[in-house]
């Protein structure tokens, strides 16, 4: 168990419907990432958060949005969703926002969009 | 354009043997390189990291090695068990200070008992 909590564990919507991931980071991790995993396009990141701001962004789509709350919680909104956002979502959560360290993993969010 | 490739997809050993596994990059330049561990269904688990300034790093029966010349880490697991099957990624950051990783497209180890 790497402390990083993810709900819901499995999530099947409709295309165009709007859905929300939310992420508890390890006790004591200031830095949240959220990463998409698809089968063609494998383990991609979207974006970070250290202590409530935006610290980098990867290639998330307009579409989605994420945010990191005062309690450091964070979560990652999808919104007009398209078939091709089926895949798995991880948000991993490590101590610091820079200069390497391990990144602990949650055990993702399964979305399916029909 | 920027490409994380690990030599292949699927890698199949005898148990006891040293598993080796390959991560290339081009038009990267990191300042450390990680290897984590994914079972079917689950999020990746951190294994080592090794810095650009680093040649060689061990823990336990792991083994990684980072040349920024070649642009390439090999990664060593000796005397291999079953359970040591998994799909093994390498994850570098982009050399921009953040720590968020890309990730190489994984190599999924089985080994035969």
């Amino acid at each position: 168990d790497s402390g990083v909590t993810q709900t819901p564990k499995h999530l099947i919507t409709a295309t165009g419907q709007r859905v929300t991931l939310r992420c508890s980071p390890r006790s004591g991790d200031l830095s949240v990432y959220w990463y998409q995993q698809s089968l063609d396009q494998g383990l991609q990141f979207l974006i970070q958060y250290y202590n409530g701001e935006e610290r980098a962004k990867g290639n998330i789509l307009e579409r989605f949005s994420a945010q990191q709350f005062p309690d450091l919680h964070s979560e990652l909104n999808l919104s007009s969703l398209e078939l091709g956002d089926s895949a798995l979502y991880f948000c991993a959560s490590s101590l610091g926002a820079s200069g390497g360290g391990e990144q602990f993993f949650g055990p993702g969010t399964r979305l399916t969009v029909l | 354009s920027q490409k994380i490739e690990q030599n292949s997809e699927a890698l199949n050993i005898q148990e006891g043997k040293t598993a080796t596994l390959t991560c290339n990059y081009t038009n990267y330049s990191p300042t450390y390189l990680q290897w984590y561990r994914q079972d079917p269904g689950r999020g990746p688990v951190f294994l080592l990291l090794i810095r650009e300034n680093e040649k060689e790093k061990r823990k336990e029966r792991l083994k990684v090695t980072f040349d920024t010349t070649l642009k390439q880490s090999l990664f060593h697991i000796t005397a291999s068990q079953p359970a040591d099957s998994a799909t093994y990624l390498c994850a570098l950051d982009g050399g921009t200070g953040a720590n968020n990783l890309f990730f190489g497209t994984g190599t999924r180890l089985t080994v035969i008992p």
